[in-house]
Order: C-alpha cells, then sequence, then structure tokens
C-alpha cells in the first residue's frame, strides 16, 4: 500500500533553516510528483509547491520563492523540503502529498511535520 | 493566482441528514487538456487531509458512495447524503488545473 512517511517535529530558532524528509513506498517513486503543503496552527491548508520525483521539475508558490527547496532522491524513494530563514510564522505543520493518477491530485498524505519557530 | 471561495464555512448537521458544501473559484478550472481539476479533501481532527473527490465527481478508493461531487466550469458542490458522526472535520476543495494550487478556505462540518 502506498505510504509516505515524514520526519519527526523540529524546533529551529528565526533565521535557521528546516529540511523535511517525505519517505514513500508501496508505488514507484520516480513515476509521480510530490506537493508540500503547509498548516499553520488552526488554520487552513497552503500549497508551498510541487516536484516532480521523475524529472526534478518543480513549481514554487510565489510567497516561498527563494526561501524554499524541494528536491528528491530516487535511489531512497525520499523527498524534502527545505525553508530557509525561518520567521515565526512559518511555525505550522509541513504534509508532503502525493500527486496521483488519473488526475487524483494529492491522493496520498505523509502524516505531518510539525515545525516550531520560537525564539 | 484561482481565489477558490467556499460556502458555507460551518455547517451544523443532524445526524442522517444531507450536507452540502459550494466551491467557487475566481476563474474557470476546465485545463487545455479538458480536464477539470477540482478535489474535496476532508480533514478530521488531528488527521492529515484525505482525498474524497477528485476531478469533480470521482470518488476515490474506499470513499462511502455517500459523498458525491459535482459542478462545471467555476461552480462545484461536494454532497453527503446521510452525514455520520465520522463525517465531522472540515472539508477543503482544492484546484490543480494552475499552479499555484489553492485551497477554499475550508468548511466545518459538526453535528448540532
Amino acid at each position: 500500500q502506498v505510504q509516505l512517511v515524514q520526519s519527526g517535529a523540529e524546533v529551529k530558532k528565526p533565521g535557521a533553516s528546516v529540511k523535511v524528509s517525505c519517505k514513500a513506498s508501496g508505488y514507484t517513486f520516480a513515476s509521480y510528483g510530490i506537493s508540500w503543503v503547509r498548516q499553520a496552527p488552526g488554520q487552513g491548508l497552503e500549497w508551498m509547491g510541487w516536484i516532480s520525483a521523475y524529472n526534478g521539475n518543480t513549481n514554487y508558490a510565489q510567497k516561498f520563492q527563494g526561501r524554499v527547496t524541494m528536491t528528491t532522491d530516487t535511489s531512497t524513494s525520499t523527498a524534502y523540503m527545505e525553508l530557509r530563514s525561518l520567521r515565526c510564522d512559518d511555525t505550522a505543520v509541513y504534509y508532503c502529498a502525493r500527486d496521483g493518477e488519473m488526475g487524483a491530485t494529492t491522493d496520498y498524505w505523509g502524516q505531518g511535520t510539525l515545525v516550531t519557530v520560537s525564539s | 493566482d484561482i481565489v477558490m471561495t467556499q460556502t458555507p464555512l460551518s455547517s451544523p448537521v443532524t445526524l442522517g441528514q444531507p450536507a452540502s458544501i459550494s466551491c467557487r473559484s475566481s476563474q474557470s478550472l476546465v485545463h487545455s487538456d479538458e480536464n477539470t481539476y477540482l478535489s474535496w479533501l476532508q480533514q478530521r481532527p488531528g488527521q492529515p487531509p484525505r482525498l474524497l473527490i477528485y476531478k469533480i465527481s470521482n470518488r476515490f478508493s474506499g470513499v462511502p458512495d455517500r459523498f458525491s461531487g459535482s459542478g462545471a466550469g467555476t461552480d462545484f458542490t461536494l454532497k453527503i447524503s446521510r452525514v455520520e458522526a465520522e463525517d465531522v472535520g472540515v472539508y477543503y476543495c482544492m484546484q490543480a488545473t494552475q499552479f499555484p494550487w489553492t485551497f477554499g478556505q475550508g468548511t466545518k462540518v459538526e453535528i448540532k
């Protein structure tokens, strides 16, 4: 079965960077894209960007351009999302989600990674 | 960016009764490939989101048939034919027709 397992919770200081991993299993990793979505406490969902695991092509939300880098490692079936210059309002749960087939975008989700930014 | 607007933002429902959520996009969601990439997701308390419906009306694997989606162009609807206790949560529409993908604000479904 398809599974996306994310790395554990992080606590960072303002100005630092965080790198969240998302390890996929149960499918051919390179055949699908991965989206990253975040959710601030008590708030809605915010799409951050997408990466093709096939060729590494990315598309980032303008809000995060210059601060985010999404990568994949096909040898370990793992996707990564690095966010730099962290601010307190980056405190959120970060999710990865598979871009499924037949137009079923975000068909499987990771469990989420809480990133807390606090001085 | 395409703005997704959901109504209502809160929906108290009696168990066994129907519920309906509307989602309107600021521009047509018809892609150049003629598909409409409008999805509905459910987020139960403390859980990650879960895909319910994709491409307007296709139920994802394992989703009960009491959930249905409809619409076209810029207006879309999610219906729950008979609300059950496990349906409590927040429902989001999402468009993946055009980057950046965008979500509605979410509609909270709760039991009266």
